[in-house]
């Protein structure tokens, strides 16, 4: 049974139209990731909540926010979509404290007309 | 700095032994992670190996860490058509929780 589960696993949207990405967990894991991964690359680190602490990172951009309202859902907003925005992305989850696997879901393909 | 870095491509012929390698830079990473990843799939954790420890070995797959090189490898044994996939090495500088991972090794198994 899935364990992370991201919806929807496509989606579309037109140039500068908010999309909300979605991803769920039944781990009751702590901790939830959200990365970007663009074709031929390793995953890139947007942003992580443990509980309820938000951690941006660095150079993540504000286009891009999150959203955890309870333990088991995460949001990924893109506010204002460009054609640089089109990527898959994924969801991770871990327990939290020192070197905790992450368990990844299987991702959102997001496109951009 | 942060940077983990992983051969781009590797083929082998069905029922060899693969071997991926990867280096990384830092050494306050406690654990490090060999993940696959299908085509248009998300990360799948294969093992991972404690910072203390040479060898992990799990089935088909052996991981070998030279810590002095920061060197990780990870061996699949009697490799199948199945194991085709991209493999990403990572490290988690600092026990941050955060992952740094390679730029991941295609593996091309031919039948």
């Amino acid at each position: 049974d899935a364990m992370v589960i991201q919806n929807p696993r496509y989606q579309v949207t037109q140039f500068g139209k908010p999309v909300t990405l979605s991803c769920s967990q039944t781990l009751n894991h702590n901790v939830m990731y959200w990365y970007q991964q663009k074709s031929s690359q390793a995953p890139k680190l947007l942003f992580h909540y443990y509980d309820k602490d938000f951690n941006n990172e660095a150079d993540t951009p504000d286009n891009f926010q999150s959203r955890r309202p309870n333990t088991s859902f995460c949001f990924l907003d893109i506010r204002s979509p460009g054609l640089g925005d089109a990527a898959m992305y994924l969801c991770a989850t871990s327990k939290g404290g020192i070197s905790q696997p992450q368990h990844f879901g299987d991702g959102t393909r997001l496109s951009i007309l | 700095g942060e940077d983990v870095e992983q051969s781009l491509f590797l083929s082998v012929r069905e029922g060899d032994s693969s071997v991926i390698n990867c280096t990384y830079t830092d050494s306050s990473s406690t654990y490090l992670y060999w993940y696959k990843q299908e085509p248009g799939a998300g990360l799948q954790l294969l093992t991972y190996i404690f910072s203390n420890m040479d060898m992990k070995q799990d089935q088909r797959l052996t991981v070998l860490l030279n810590k002095k090189d920061k060197h990780l490898s990870l061996r699949i044994a009697d490799t199948q058509t199945g194991d085709s996939a991209i493999y990403f090495c990572a490290e988690e500088p600092g026990n941050t929780g955060k992952l740094i991972f390679g730029q991941g090794t295609t593996l091309q198994v031919k039948p």
